[in-house]
């Protein structure tokens, strides 16, 4: 079954414990990006990658870290979480930039304290 | 800079209602117009996808359509039921940066 898959669906930390959430596809998709969803403001995304090795900052970055070293994975790292960092957390994938549908992670609710 | 908006934020509508939903967006460079659908404390399920090019697309009781140029999207639900129940939002592909870019969604209630 073609999904995105991310773990933990929920996490409570604490202020300062780095942490990392991981997110993986299985349709070969190149593009793929993290979004934090908060009640009333919608979804912002947070990092995006078109390709292996290549990230790029989206509307809302800081305090956040990506990486991209392979097709199917692109974990999201929080440092040094801080509660302002609480929020529904989504990984998506497409295939490639443009014009393609876009799939998305269950999420993950972090609640950092 | 694209700006996404969809009115009305919430409805409420008795079962077996047709019920249109809109979206509008500042910027008619786009790629596509995405829908989906969110459940509460759920994932994102893409319901419909229109390329620019297109006007409309239809997936079972679900009808999307697309005027670019006046910046306007709306969703066509028909006989609606119960478990329509949920938020609907709409996103934009924007052909300058590529990102997807959404909507506040809007909140649907069908009563039984």
């Amino acid at each position: 079954e073609a999904q995105v898959t991310q773990n933990p669906r929920y996490l409570i930390t604490v202020t300062g414990k780095k942490l990392t959430v991981t997110c993986s596809q299985n349709m070969n998709h190149e593009y793929m990006s993290w979004y934090r969803q908060d009640p009333g403001l919608g979804l912002r995304q947070i990092y995006y990658s078109m390709n292996v090795e290549v990230t790029d900052k989206g509307d809302v970055p800081e305090g956040y870290k990506v990486s991209r070293k392979e097709k199917r994975n692109f974990p999201l790292i929080l440092e040094s979480p801080s509660p302002n960092q609480t929020s529904l957390y989504f990984c998506a994938s497409s295939l490639s930039i443009g014009g393609f549908r876009a799939f998305f992670g269950q999420g993950t609710r972090l609640t950092v304290v | 800079k694209q700006e996404v908006t969809q009115i009305p934020a919430a409805l409420s509508v008795p079962e077996g209602e047709n019920l249109v939903l809109n979206c509008s967006f500042t910027d008619s460079a786009i790629y596509n117009l995405q829908w989906f659908r969110q459940d509460p404390g759920k994932g994102l399920t893409s319901l419909l996808l229109i390329q620019s090019s297109q006007r409309e697309q239809t997936s079972g009781r679900l009808n999307a359509s697309l005027d670019k140029s006046s910046g306007r999207s709306t969703l066509y639900i028909a006989a609606s039921q119960p478990g329509d129940s949920a938020t609907y939002l709409c996103a934009v592909v924007s052909s300058n940066t590529g990102k997807l870019i959404f909507g506040q969604g809007t909140t649907l209630q069908v009563k039984p």
